[in-house]
């Protein structure tokens, strides 16, 4: 079993949709949860950063830990076509080392 | 504009070869990792670096070696004892070990 669990898709979802990418972890002694956005051909992006449970809201994106069920959440309000891409989420072990799940690719039919 | 730069960004390798990839940053970031990424696969961590002149070997450091001269640079060679080379490199940055980390846009390595 990998220590970070993730759906590798390809979740379609229309236009305006919201869309919901999950993660779930193994090892409680992950401290700080992170979504990546990757596009093809280039390099991962940093989305969002959170480290307890609970909700973060960036504009159109929130993140969601919960660490007693050990499941983080993205979820993409309003979603655009530019939104395809290939999600990552990743999660930061205590001793520093960054644990990544295997991504998750979203497509946006117009 | 800061950022990291990784070059290049196609890369060729004949049989027996040694070849280096570049990877430079400008965010004055104590700390380089280098990844590798295989279709359908996390990223894979080679080789990271939390200060100048000291580095450590990731998961999968066999076939790899570095070096971290300067604090801006975080070059990889690919020896020909990686008998798998070919995949997407990813070179990433971060204020501290703690902190989120920032990519390049990676290097594709194939094996001519």
């Amino acid at each position: 079993q990998k220590e970070v669990e993730q759906d590798p898709g390809p979740l379609s979802v229309p236009e305006g949709a919201i869309v919901s990418l999950n993660c779930t972890y193994s090892n409680s002694a992950f401290q700080y949860f992170m979504w990546y956005r990757q596009y093809s051909r280039k390099g991962p992006e940093l989305l969002m950063y959170t480290y307890s449970s609970g909700n973060k809201e960036d504009g159109r994106f929130t993140a969601q830990v919960d660490k007693s069920s050990k499941y983080i959440s993205l979820f993409i309000r309003d979603s655009q076509p530019s939104d395809s891409a290939t999600y990552l989420c990743a999660a930061l072990h205590s001793n520093y080392q960054l644990i990544w799940g295997a991504g998750t690719k979203l497509i946006i039919k117009p | 504009d800061g950022g990291i730069t990784q070059s290049p960004k196609y890369l060729f390798r004949k049989e027996g070869q040694n070849v280096t990839l570049s990877c430079e940053q400008n965010l004055n970031h104590d700390a380089m990792y280098w990844y590798r990424q295989d279709p359908g696969q996390g990223l894979r961590l080679i080789y990271y670096s939390q200060i100048v002149n000291d580095f450590q070997k990731g998961d999968i450091a066999e076939g790899y070696s570095v070096s971290r001269e300067k604090k801006e640079s975080f070059p990889l060679t690919v020896t020909s004892a990686q008998k798998n080379p070919t995949a997407f490199y990813l070179c990433a940055s971060s204020k501290g070990s703690n902190q989120p980390q920032h990519f390049g846009d990676g290097t594709r390595l194939s094996i001519l």
